[in-house]
């Protein structure tokens, strides 16, 4: 079974900063794209980065809206994959999905960030 | 970017009631279009891939359709399970897109 659990979150002040991690089992990691989504309050779905996998040399992408303060980054060895988060404001709070795959077949139940 | 337009954004419906949901892409997105099914307090769950694939587990009720630029999740026989917002998702270019949701809720 696909297992994606996400950690890390929690209140934050303005102008901080943040890890996000995301464990995943029950499927080969290193032959995955793995992206974090994140949806503000009341709010829909944004994509927020992707990392591909060792085939495509761990090539990153990030949302414009974002960039320059995310950092996603990917643990084979641990199937594990991060996000970093920087100089954190209001309207960065929301909870941060874990997603597998650019067309996104499974979803963890997210980490909530309060800045 | 691709942008997507998803209509409408609020529906309400009787059960037994069929039910569509529209989303509309800025360009060909090639039938790379995903419907997810998000019920209240949880994550997101994808009910449909690359247009009418319907992901296993899924009741068979839910159906996908569409090409070009115009696509439909279509939910045939609304049961009261089925509250939730509705989301699509294009993945055929860049990281993907996700349209605003429609909100389903009983009459």
């Amino acid at each position: 079974e696909v297992q994606i659990l996400e950690t890390g979150g929690g209140l934050v002040k303005p102008g901080g900063s943040l890890r996000l991690s995301c464990a995943t089992s029950g499927f080969n990691f290193n032959d995955y794209f793995m992206n974090w989504v994140r949806q503000a309050p009341g709010k829909g779905l944004e994509w927020v980065a992707q990392i591909r996998n060792k085939n495509y040399n761990y090539a990153t992408y990030y949302a414009e809206s974002l960039e320059g303060r995310v950092t996603i980054s990917r643990d084979d060895s641990k199937s594990s994959v991060y996000l970093q988060v920087s100089s954190l404001r209001a309207e960065d709070t929301a909870i941060y999905y874990c997603t597998r795959r650019v067309g996104m077949d499974a979803w963890g139940q997210g980490a909530s960030v309060t800045v | 970017d691709i942008q997507m337009t998803q209509s409408p954004s609020f529906l309400s419906a009787t059960v037994g009631d069929r039910v569509t949901i529209n989303c509309k892409a800025s360009q060909n997105i090639n039938k790379y279009l995903n419907w997810y099914q998000q019920k209240l307090g949880e994550a997101p769950k994808r009910l449909i891939y690359n247009t009418n694939s319907l992901q296993t587990g899924i009741p068979s009720r839910f159906s996908g359709s569409g090409s070009g630029t115009d696509y439909t999740l279509t939910i045939s026989s609304l049961q009261p399970e089925d509250v939730a917002t509705y989301f699509c998702l294009q993945h055929n270019s860049g990281p993907g897109t996700f349209g605003a949701g429609t909100k389903l809720e009983l009459k």
